[in-house]
């Protein structure tokens, strides 16, 4: 594997469901990031984290729980979700958290939430 | 605070034809700027990017220039192709007060042969 991978690739659960995404990064990078991309609207950072710590929450409801248990893996902990939160979730990474550096997105998750 | 526009879409442009997709933003200190571009089913992949005013990025024919005095981030490709076809996402990112990465809407870009 190379790159940044996601898994699963399509998701369709239920509000009372409780699931994972899961990204890893093969890249050994340092810095990794959830953003939201929804249909009509601006691709939306949700969470940062460098060197495991997170550093950035972009004021997203708790039924979103992130963690990185190490520097190449980063999971989105799904909890009672709510239709409006069907969108793709993009994982990213960068060597390091800084605003010169470049990020390497995965292919993302389509969510479905009914 | 921080914001990026960038033109609607759809842009439906003849193979070989002259590309501009206009960006402009509102930032708080000295942003980076970014083009990011995404084909059908796949995750956003770096275009080119520009880390201080004046900076040119240059990648596959495209090419946009730092525009501090206009703060603008045009993106221009002189001849088209159909493969160019994708979704094309101008950035800023910042680092002072906080980690943040500003996304424009996107525009989609439709090339005919």
């Amino acid at each position: 594997e190379t790159g940044v991978t996601q898994t699963p690739r399509h998701l369709v659960m239920g509000m009372t469901n409780k699931k994972s995404l899961k990204c890893e990064q093969h890249l050994g990078h340092n810095a990794m990031y959830w953003y939201k991309q929804s249909a009509k609207k601006p691709l939306e950072l949700m969470f940062v984290y460098s060197l495991e710590e997170r550093v950035e929450n972009n004021s997203v409801p708790s039924r979103f729980s992130p963690e990185c248990p190490n520097s190449s893996h980063l999971f989105l902990h799904l909890h009672t979700l709510q239709p409006e939160d069907s969108a793709l979730y993009l994982c990213a990474s960068s060597q390091i958290l800084a605003s010169t550096d470049t990020q390497y997105f995965g292919p993302g998750t389509r969510l479905t939430v009914l | 605070g921080n914001s990026v526009t960038q033109m609607e879409g759809p842009v439906t442009l003849s193979e070989e034809a002259f590309l501009t997709i206009n960006c402009t933003y509102t930032a708080t200190g000295y942003p980076s700027l970014f083009w990011y571009v995404q084909y059908p089913g796949e995750g956003l992949q770096l275009l080119l990017k520009a880390t201080k005013a004046d900076d040119k990025g240059s990648n596959k024919g495209f090419e946009a220039t730092y525009r501090k005095e206009t703060t603008s981030f045009h993106l221009e490709k002189g001849s088209v192709q159909v493969s160019d076809s994708a979704v094309y996402f101008c950035a800023l990112s910042r680092n002072t007060g906080g980690f943040k990465t500003i996304f424009g809407a996107g525009t989609r870009l439709f090339v005919k042969a």
